[in-house]
């Protein structure tokens, strides 16, 4: 089925430790999003992108890198994981700023211990 | 004050009422507004778009009042299935997303 597809779903990292986010879409959308979604809050833009090899800071930039190498995948980097961090991370494509092409991933959960 | 705020409820409603909630916003130059919706552990998909008229999607009504600067949801002959929380998004005059923190939607038989 297309759609953005986002691996891992779940996962426990101690403080320090680093990981990748992976999303893949399917619908050749240039623009890409990563969110974070924290009890209380609205989802939060942390890097977003408009187009394969450009990348560009949200809201929440800080910790976190991100990587578009090809127009497909949106990578999410955390180079040393802190406890902050811990939350429920959403990728997000669409065609054009357009709302009624976005589409998101099923999530990641992401705690850091 | 937040940009976009929303009651974050939860709203106890019985099946077949009617329920309304409103989601307000600071900035007077928003562009565009929208509704989603979000099942518990899911991710948020897209319900309905809020035009300046007001639109209705079968039991769904959305309605923008640019004067107060907020934005409402009623729902008609509620379903169990209703059950959820409810996200504003706002487009502001930058072209970025707004999101609300959510208000959750209890539908009890």
């Amino acid at each position: 089925n297309a759609g953005v597809t986002q691996t891992p779903k779940f996962r426990v990292l101690k403080t320090g430790q680093s990981m990748t986010l992976l999303c893949a879409q399917d619908m050749n959308h240039e623009y890409m999003y990563w969110y974070r979604q924290d009890p209380g809050m609205g989802l939060r833009l942390i890097h977003y992108s408009v187009g394969e090899g450009t990348t560009a800071k949200g809201e929440v930039p800080d910790g976190y890198n991100v990587s578009r190498l090809k127009k497909q995948n949106f990578l999410l980097g955390l180079e040393s994981a802190a406890p902050s961090q811990t939350s429920v991370y959403f990728c997000a494509s669409s065609y054009s700023t357009s709302q009624r092409g976005y589409t998101f991933g099923s999530g990641t959960r992401l705690t850091v211990v | 004050r937040k940009e976009v705020e929303q009651d974050p409820g939860p709203f106890n409603v019985p099946e077949g009422a009617t329920v309304a909630f409103n989601c307000t916003y600071s900035n007077s130059a928003s562009q565009s507004f929208f509704w989603y919706r979000q099942d518990c552990r899911k991710e948020p998909k897209l319900l309905m778009s809020v035009y300046s008229s007001g639109n209705e999607d079968g039991r769904f009504t959305a309605q923008l009042n640019r004067a107060s600067q907020y934005i409402s949801l009623l729902i008609r002959d509620s379903k169990l299935s209703d059950s959820a929380t409810y996200l504003c998004v706002v487009i502001d005059s930058n072209y970025q997303l707004i999101w609300g923190a959510g208000t959750k939607l209890i539908i009890k038989p």
